[in-house]
């Protein structure tokens, strides 16, 4: 099973809402990652968690608030987003973090902020 | 990050090869270079990786300039379900994980 689950599949949100996106991946991988990609731009990457830690936030937004409770699952808490926001944020996956490690990606999922 | 350069966008005709190439003159000699396409509405999905050698996979070939500085993933038939955004990318010792996709090529193909 090399799948990466993102629920849910889009999400409609007002500024003043709170929400969560969450990943699952049950291949055993130790790190996971949250990228955000606008419509016709490449993904960039957010968070990454290594062995359930938060090893890398590139200097996102306080409003974006990642979580990993356990190896197999990842959240991203949302709260009072700004419509600039609105993105496809895709999870993904990889054994570990070496530079020869595959990462799988979810399907995403797309955010609308009103 | 070491960066890359790939075309814009690319067309190919369905059951032809197609050849993609990317330039990375910055290399370092610890990087490994990686490919990742995206299929419209999907995630990226990993194509290939290599370090010196041309490397083959039963999605593509990845043939890498004995200097390094450029390397060429290669589709030897292509499908109407090839057409994606191809992105080259270098993942080096230090990056720990980091994936930084540029621009990538768009490839269409044409039945």
């Amino acid at each position: 099973d090399t799948e990466v689950t993102q629920t849910p599949k889009h999400l409609v949100m007002g500024m003043t809402n709170k929400k969560s996106l969450k990943c699952e991946q049950h291949m055993g991988h130790r790190a996971m990652y949250w990228y955000k990609q606008k419509a016709k731009k490449p993904p960039e990457l957010m968070f990454v968690y290594s062995y359930e830690k938060l090893s890398i936030n590139e200097s996102v937004p306080s409003r974006f608030s990642p979580e990993c409770p356990n190896s197999s699952l990842l959240n991203l808490h949302l709260h009072a987003l700004q419509p600039e926001d609105s993105a496809l944020y895709l999870c993904a996956s990889s054994l570990a973090r070496f530079s020869t490690d595959t990462q799988y990606f979810g399907p995403g999922t797309r955010l609308t902020v009103l | 990050d070491a960066k890359t350069t790939q075309p814009n966008s690319m067309e190919s005709n369905e059951e032809e090869p197609v050849h993609l190439p990317c330039n990375h003159s910055t290399i370092s000699g610890t990087d490994y270079i990686h490919w990742y396409r995206q299929l419209p509405s999907q995630g990226p999905e990993y194509v290939i990786h290599g370090l010196t050698s041309n490397v083959n996979n039963r999605m593509a070939s990845l043939a890498i300039a004995e200097d390094r500085k450029s390397s060429t993933l290669i589709l030897h038939r292509a499908t109407l379900r090839d057409a994606a955004v191809y992105y080259c990318i270098l993942q080096g010792g230090t990056s720990y994980g980091k994936l930084t996709f540029g621009q990538g090529t768009i490839l269409t193909v044409h039945p």
